[in-house]
């Protein structure tokens, strides 16, 4: 009964290649979000879907591309992966109307290296 | 400037010590403040948030915003070592639509020893 769910969990992979992590939340949330975590803690928001529309798109290369395919999916695929692409990846999602905006809900992250 | 700013640490503190927790900002349009707990290897829990200077407290947290200051903290009192996780203040102005968006400090790493 996990809230939000991310696949893989662990991904390596060499440079110059694609690939893609999933989301998934249960939650019935409206708004999704990917955020991305530094070596350092950091952690930026990189997109924000609302029912389905892309409303956040912070200034992120065009290789990262998303995709969410309903309201309760959100996927991220990359391509030609960089060096500078291994970081920590974090789903999340919330309810913009009648629900708890401000709260929200992490997945467990997808910990991409890039070799 | 960044917008956010949080000292990273490292805050080691005994068992039972009070904790005090800060983030400065710039950005007047923030709103909402809001407080994330993060364990090691897992995602952001919310812990906390408010909207308005001033205190509010759940249990052994209190957060404290001083919107004239730009400055917000954290309070853990009796702190236990179950505390011990990397804490990241987080600030929301609205952003396009009905959705805000979250600017997160760096967050401080907090070890609590028994």
């Amino acid at each position: 009964d996990t809230a939000v769910s991310q696949t893989p969990k662990y991904l390596v992979t060499q440079m110059g290649n694609d690939k893609s992590i999933k989301c998934e939340q249960n939650l019935g949330h409206d708004t999704m979000y990917w955020y991305k975590q530094d070596s350092k803690k950091f952690l930026k928001i990189m997109f924000s879907y609302n029912n389905k529309e892309l409303i956040i798109n912070e200034t992120v290369p065009n290789r990262f591309s998303p995709k969410s395919p309903d309201k309760a999916h959100l996927n991220l695929h990359i391509n030609s992966l960089e060096l500078g692409d291994s970081a920590v990846y974090f789903c999340a999602s919330s309810q913009s109307i009648g629900g708890s905006w401000v709260e929200q809900y992490f997945g467990p992250g997808t910990r991409l290296t890039v070799t | 400037q960044k917008e956010v700013e949080q000292d990273p640490g490292p805050l080691s503190v005994p068992e039972g010590a009070i904790v005090s927790l800060n983030c400065t900002y710039s950005n007047s349009a923030f709103q909402y403040f809001m407080w994330y707990r993060q364990y090691s290897r897992k995602g952001p829990e919310l812990l906390m948030y408010t909207y308005s200077s001033g205190n509010k407290e759940d249990g052994r947290f209190t957060a404290q915003v001083d919107k004239s200051s730009k400055y917000i903290s954290l309070f853990i009192r009796d702190s236990q070592p179950s505390d011990s996780a990397t804490y990241l203040c987080a600030m929301s102005a609205r952003s396009g639509g009905s959705n805000y968006k979250l600017t997160f400090g760096k967050g401080t790493l907090l070890t609590v020893n028994p």
